[in-house]
């Protein structure tokens, strides 16, 4: 089974930290993804990234950046919080040409 | 601009009915859609796909039927069981995108004992 794991389930941050959401995956997938989901939008895609180091800004980057040293995992960072960046972040994974894989997500609250 | 919409909020079925969750597309370049169902607080999970060379996919209870024609897809749950209850989202990519997946904003679905 593949697994992808994020590193919190759950995270209270202040407005202005630097916020760091790790992502790991265990199946040598090509690509990796986040996603945010906030009710009625569904899932908007932030970053991807297709191979180490390569990176692809998605439908709302602003205010993120990602990291993606190794190919096992990929690092969403968001330079300094916002309350607007609360929300569920969920990473996923793929094979080229096959259905993205998803961790459990991270709730994030920026008070 | 949405490209990918389910116009449908919730929906109540009856346990042992058919469930049918409805999905519109915009971009024609979308050549592959799936179906995710995501349970609270947890991540989505891969139900079934479709590519766009067919109209019709199986997999148990669950069936995907797509009119490119309409830009429509519709998944159909028979028989629904109360463990159906769920959001479902509708999502499409197309070939050379990395199968980057474009969500639509989801359906809440309820199966009532």
């Amino acid at each position: 089974d593949v697994k992808v794991t994020q590193s919190s389930r759950y995270l209270v941050k202040r407005t202005g930290e630097k916020v760091f959401l790790e992502c790991v995956q265990d199946m040598d997938h090509e690509n990796m993804f986040w996603y945010r989901q906030d009710p009625g939008l569904g899932l908007r895609l932030i970053y991807f990234s297709y191979d180490v180091k390569m990176k692809e800004k998605g439908d709302i980057p602003e205010g993120y950046s990602v990291s993606r040293e190794k190919k096992e995992r990929f690092s969403l960072i968001l330079e300094s919080a916002s309350t607007n960046q609360t929300s569920m972040y969920l990473c996923a994974s793929s094979e080229a040409n096959t259905e993205a894989f998803f961790g459990q997500g991270t709730r994030l609250t920026v008070v | 601009d949405q490209q990918v919409k389910q116009n449908s909020p919730s929906l109540s079925v009856q346990e042992g009915r058919i469930s049918i969750l409805n999905c519109d597309y915009t971009n024609s370049m979308f050549d592959y859609f799936l179906w995710y169902k995501k349970y609270p607080a947890e991540g989505p999970t891969f139900l079934i796909s479709i590519s766009s060379i067919k109209d019709k996919n199986e997999d148990g209870r669950f069936t995907v039927f797509l009119n490119k024609s309409a830009k429509h897809l519709s998944l159909h749950i028979v028989p629904s069981q109360p463990g159906d209850s769920a959001v479902y989202f509708c999502a499409a990519s197309f070939s050379g995108s990395a199968r980057q997946l474009t969500f639509g904003s989801g359906t809440q679905l309820t199966v009532l004992p």
